[in-house]
Formats: structure tokens, sequence, C-alpha cells
């Protein structure tokens, strides 16, 4: 059975520090990570997608990165803001076929 | 910029009464699918949809289940006789090709059943 794991499963910071949120997973061959961001009660919104050949992907004040020999990626938030508080999902993509496999999601907090 | 569009946004609905979820997916995209995400677990992979047929399901998507593209535009999910064990958010998601390409997701709706 796919699984994707992330942690920690919830995370407060500072406004204005960094974080970083972890993802591993056991799903193989993957075609494809990817990180979402949900707002509470709202669909999850892409921030990086990486082939499994890719080690780093950046989308303004955030980087993922991917050690697909370690099935480990992360998620690296710089200079965090109030709107970062969201849950960060990690979706790892089979090869092969069309489902997303999901994890579990970190949630942040980003306090003044 | 287009998007995934999905109504009702929240639907409260008596046991075993039949409820049906609209979803307008991006107008170019070819891949159509539903996702549910009970409250504080994961989002889960129900159905996926292309060329007017289902692609792949999981073990949720049971014969409670069905999906229809009636007219072109809309992406339904009917779930035929609703527990208490449906209530949830679902989500839509569309993509211009399987799912190697980046799927869009709409806002969900919340599906309670009373």
């Amino acid at each position: 059975k796919n699984q994707v794991e992330q942690s920690p499963q919830s995370l407060i910071i500072l406004e204005g520090k960094n974080c970083t949120l972890q993802c591993n997973y056991t799903v193989s061959p993957f075609s494809n990570l990817r990180w979402y961001k949900q707002d509470t009660g709202r669909g999850p919104v892409s921030l990086t997608i990486m082939t499994f050949s890719e080690n780093t992907k950046s989308n303004g004040r955030y980087t993922a990165t991917l050690d697909a020999d370690t099935k480990q990626s992360s998620l690296h938030i710089t200079a965090s803001q109030l709107s970062d508080s969201a849950s960060y999902i990690c979706v790892v993509i089979p090869y092969g076929n069309n489902r997303l496999a999901f994890g579990k999601g970190n949630q942040v907090v980003v306090i003044p | 910029e287009p998007e995934v569009t999905q109504t009702p946004s929240h639907q409260v609905t008596q046991m075993g009464q039949e409820v049906i979820l609209r979803c307008v997916p991006i107008s170019n995209h070819l891949y159509f699918y539903w996702y549910r995400q009970i409250l504080g677990q994961k989002v889960e992979f129900l159905v996926s949809f292309y060329n007017n047929e289902i692609s792949e399901k999981s073990e949720i998507f049971d014969d409670q289940f069905s999906v229809e593209r009636p007219d072109g535009s809309n992406f339904t999910l009917k779930i035929r006789s609703t527990k208490l064990e449906d209530s949830a958010m679902y989500f839509c998601a569309s993509s211009l090709g399987q799912a190697h390409t980046e799927a869009f997701f709409g806002q969900g709706t919340r599906l309670t059943v009373v």
C-alpha cells in the first residue's frame, strides 16, 4: 500500500522565522512529488512539482527538496508570514496511474 | 485565471437521501477527479474520469457512488443513499494531462449527513 508520512504533525513558528517540513514516502516507482498548501476549508493549491530526477524546486519563499534514494522530501519556508498558516501536504504520484497519494499534512501556525 | 468551481459549498442531507455534487472543471482539461477529506484526516482519492468513462477508482468508490459528465462542462458525483460516514469535504480536480501534470482543485463541497 502506498504511504506518505509527514512530520511534524503541527508546528507553531514566529513570523519572520524559517521552518522545514518533512515527508517520507514508500511509493515506488513514482512519477512526481508535489507539495500543496491547503488553507482551512479550502482546496489544496500546488506549490511545487518535482519529478524523480529533480533535487530541488523553488516557488518564492517555498523551496522543496527531494532525495529519491532515501525517499525523503522537505519543504522549507523562508521568512514566514502570517498568511503561511495552513496545512502543507506532500503528495506522491505513483508511476503508471492517476491516483495522488496524500500525506496527512503538516499544520503550520505562524504567530506575530 | 481559470479555476475549478464546485457547488454547493455546503450541503446538509438526511441519511438515506441521494445527493449530487457538482463541479465545473477548467475548460480545456481532459482528466477529472473526485477526492474526499473526512474532518481531520488526509485527502483520499475516489475516482478519475477520462474520455467519458471512469479510468480508475478506489475501494471507497463503491456502488453507492457514480460520476457523470452530462453536458461537456459539468462533472458530477452522485451518492445514492448517503450514510453518516459519507460526511466529508469533497474536492473535484481537473488536469490537462494524466497525473504527471498539475491537478487543479476546486474549493470543495462540505457534505454533512444527519
